[in-house]
């Protein structure tokens, strides 16, 4: 199975930089995504790893090591408004349509 | 362009009923996805129609079938609920073409009583 693992809550200060990783086992998918979920609302796309290495975009950047079954999201300079959960989720299947998602980590920016 | 449309948003059934739910994808879109969101389990992968066929499943009951029309409009149908089917049901649409991340619609909040 892919047994995805996030921890369950953090919670940082405004302007700070929090780190949520994801650790999976699995032999093989294609890509890992990592969405934001506002209580209440749908997930929405915040990034997309295929290779190793980082991507970053804007404030957030995400990092993904294959061989070590690990990725993580990074949010740089917290804003209040990045109060939300932050779902790691492995692509599989055909096209790599089939997500299947973490836990989820809760973060709770503090003023 | 408009995004992934979800109706309805709120429903209440009884257990033994049947219900479907309908999802409009992002136009240009072929690929659509449904999820089962529960606090429990959270979300879970239903199953994934490509050009009217699916094309890639989970691990739910035969209860939960679905189909996708010519225009990419997509359906989903729980027969016999069950109090547990009681969750927010999220559909998602992808351009196959890539980039590959999935749009999330807002949800049909299903609770069955």
């Amino acid at each position: 199975g892919q047994n995805i693992d996030q921890p369950t809550e953090m919670t940082a200060t405004e302007g700070a930089i929090v780190q949520i990783n994801c650790t999976y086992q699995t032999s093989g998918f294609n890509g890992l995504f990592w969405y934001q979920q506002h209580a209440g609302e749908a997930p929405t796309f915040l990034s997309y790893n295929v290779l190793d290495g980082l991507e970053e975009k804007g404030r957030f950047s995400s990092f993904l090591s294959r061989s070590k079954g690990y990725s993580y999201l990074l949010l740089k300079e917290l804003q209040m408004k990045d109060s939300a959960s932050y779902l790691c989720a492995l692509g599989e299947g055909a096209a790599g349509n089939k997500l299947t998602f973490g836990g989820g980590t809760r973060v709770l920016v503090k003023p | 362009k408009a995004g992934v449309t979800q109706t309805p948003r709120y429903l209440i059934k009884t257990r033994g009923q049947q219900v479907t739910l309908s999802c409009s994808p992002i136009s240009g879109h072929r690929s659509v996805s449904w999820y089962q969101q529960t606090p429990g389990q959270g979300l879970q992968f239903l199953f994934e129609y490509f050009s009217e066929t699916q094309r890639n499943k989970g691990n739910f009951p035969g209860r939960f079938s679905g189909r996708q029309f010519s225009n990419s409009r997509s359906e989903m149908n729980v027969s016999t609920l069950e109090l547990g089917d009681s969750a927010l049901y999220l559909c998602a649409s992808t351009d196959d073409r890539g980039p590959y991340e999935q749009y999330f619609g807002p949800g049909t909040r299903l609770t069955v009583t």
